[in-house]
């Protein structure tokens, strides 16, 4: 179970946009910053978004973060093929005094 | 160029133990904090330790304080996990991380940014 809360699933066609939703708390998300994780099959993690809204360079702009409260959003507009992948988001949990993800979740390009 | 490459992992029982290492290359390995974060199989992402840049303080997910150790040698550039009493449920793929530096405004923040290519730890009878 985990800390963050995202769907399981996700997905859309080519050129649309998508939106990942991550749910947490007023010690994680709620006090400290969100970043979103992109997994390809097989590799290790990618950071695309960090300080809740901040692409770091190399990231497409068609990737994009918000967050309101205790919760947070990563959207990605023109949707294409290579953008299938697993994602997660990431925050701090000061209560528990760690670092804590969402559960992930998986994107399908149909 | 920044390098990460992560070893030791393998099959071991349960109970048993077993230390993985992370060389590091291509930045002052003792100006950063380090982790570790595993990937059970088909599992998401779970952060495991941390451990800070002077060895001051070390934090550690509920599910293994008291049986994994993370430590550094900065002479050698290395991280290390020592994992004792091991279970099933830690079986996983273990990255070693670099604390990213990355700001914004007048603020800097620390996502995982950086990332080896991971080792399997398999805890099996």
């Amino acid at each position: 179970q985990s800390v963050l809360t995202q769907p399981p699933s996700a997905s859309g066609t080519p050129g649309q946009r998508v939106s990942i939703s991550c749910s947490g708390s007023s010690s994680n998300i709620g006090s400290n910053t969100v970043n979103w994780y992109q997994q390809l099959p097989g590799t290790a993690p990618k950071l695309l978004i960090y300080s809740d809204n901040q692409r770091p360079s190399g990231v497409p702009g068609r990737f994009s973060g918000s967050k309101s409260g205790t919760s947070a959003s990563l959207a990605i507009t023109g949707l294409q093929a290579e953008d299938e992948a697993d994602y997660y988001c990431q925050s701090y949990d000061s209560s528990l005094r760690g670092w804590v993800f969402g559960g992930g979740t998986k994107l399908t390009v149909l | 160029q920044l390098q990460l490459e992560e070893s030791g992992g393998g099959v071991v029982q349960p109970g048993g133990s077993l230390r993985l290492s992370c060389l590091t290359s291509g930045f002052t390995f003792h100006s950063y904090g380090m982790h570790w974060v595993r990937q059970a199989p088909g599992k998401g992402l779970e952060w495991v330790a941390f451990i800070w840049a002077d060895e001051s303080h070390m934090y550690y997910v509920d599910s293994v304080k008291g049986r994994f150790t993370i430590s550094r040698d900065i002479s050698k550039n290395m991280l290390y996990l020592q994992m004792n009493s091991l279970k099933t449920d830690d079986t996983a793929v273990y990255y070693c991380l670099r604390e990213g530096k990355l700001s914004h405004g007048n603020n800097y923040y620390y996502p995982f940014e950086n990332w080896g290519q991971g080792t399997l730890v398999t805890v099996s009878s």
